[in-house]
């Protein structure tokens, strides 16, 4: 079982739509997760982050952590064209030294 | 807004030749980081740094690969003698402290070996 399973997509949406995408995980031991959007043969850019399970929300973007079934999301509401992209999860456990392990993206595309 | 910064956005290389690739983390950031993406693949953790020592490295990291803080700005990651599937992006990243801060990467650097 991978560590880290996040669907590929692609996932194409309407502008406006809300948007959700998942990662589950297996490693209890993650502890802290974050959400990156990756343009096109870029850096992967930090979103969002969290710890802990619960909701953190941050204008359009709402990143879900629930612990108990290794799984989290991110939503994103009032999807614009603008945030097409290949949307990373990533984790690490507590202690260490902040080893990301990633999902494999998922790729969106909001058309007008 | 602070940021990170690598040199060059693109290399290519022979095999068998040395490259180095260069970072410079935000300036009040204690922990350096490589990973690195092979075209359509997941984003692997290399190597971890700190204090001037390797923290934690993945079995990608092997003793063709090296990792220096050559100034108070600098973080370099070396690759001996480049092989073809060394080709991917090499991603820089820093974070303030230890676990649980956030990692903040670079544009990354686009290193093909011919």
């Amino acid at each position: 079982q991978k560590e880290v399973e996040q669907d590929p997509g692609p996932l194409s949406v309407p502008e406006g739509a809300i948007v959700s995408l998942n990662c589950t995980y297996s490693n209890s031991a993650f502890q802290y997760f974050m959400w990156y959007r990756q343009y096109s043969r870029k850096g992967p850019e930090l979103l969002m982050y969290t710890y802990s399970s619960g909701n953190k929300e941050d204008g359009r973007f709402t990143a879900q952590v629930d612990k108990s079934s290794k799984y989290i999301s991110l939503f994103i509401r009032d999807s614009q064209p603008s945030d097409s992209a290949t949307y990373l999860c990533a984790m690490t456990p507590s202690g260490g030294y902040n080893k990301l392990i990633f999902g494999a993206g998922t790729r969106l595309a909001v058309h007008p | 807004e602070p940021e990170v910064t690598q040199t060059p956005s693109h290399q290519v290389t022979q095999m068998g030749q040395e490259v180095i690739l260069r970072c410079v983390p935000i300036s009040n950031h204690l922990y350096f980081y490589w990973y690195r993406q092979i075209l359509g693949q997941k984003v692997e953790f290399l190597v971890s740094f700190y204090n001037n020592e390797i923290s934690e490295k993945s079995e990608i990291f092997d003793d063709q690969f090296s990792v220096e803080r050559p100034d108070g700005s600098n973080f370099t990651l070396k690759i001996r003698s480049t092989k073809l599937e060394d080709s991917a992006m090499y991603f820089c990243a820093s974070s303030v402290r230890l676990a649980g801060d956030p990692e903040y990467f670079g544009p990354g650097t686009r290193l093909l070996v011919l």
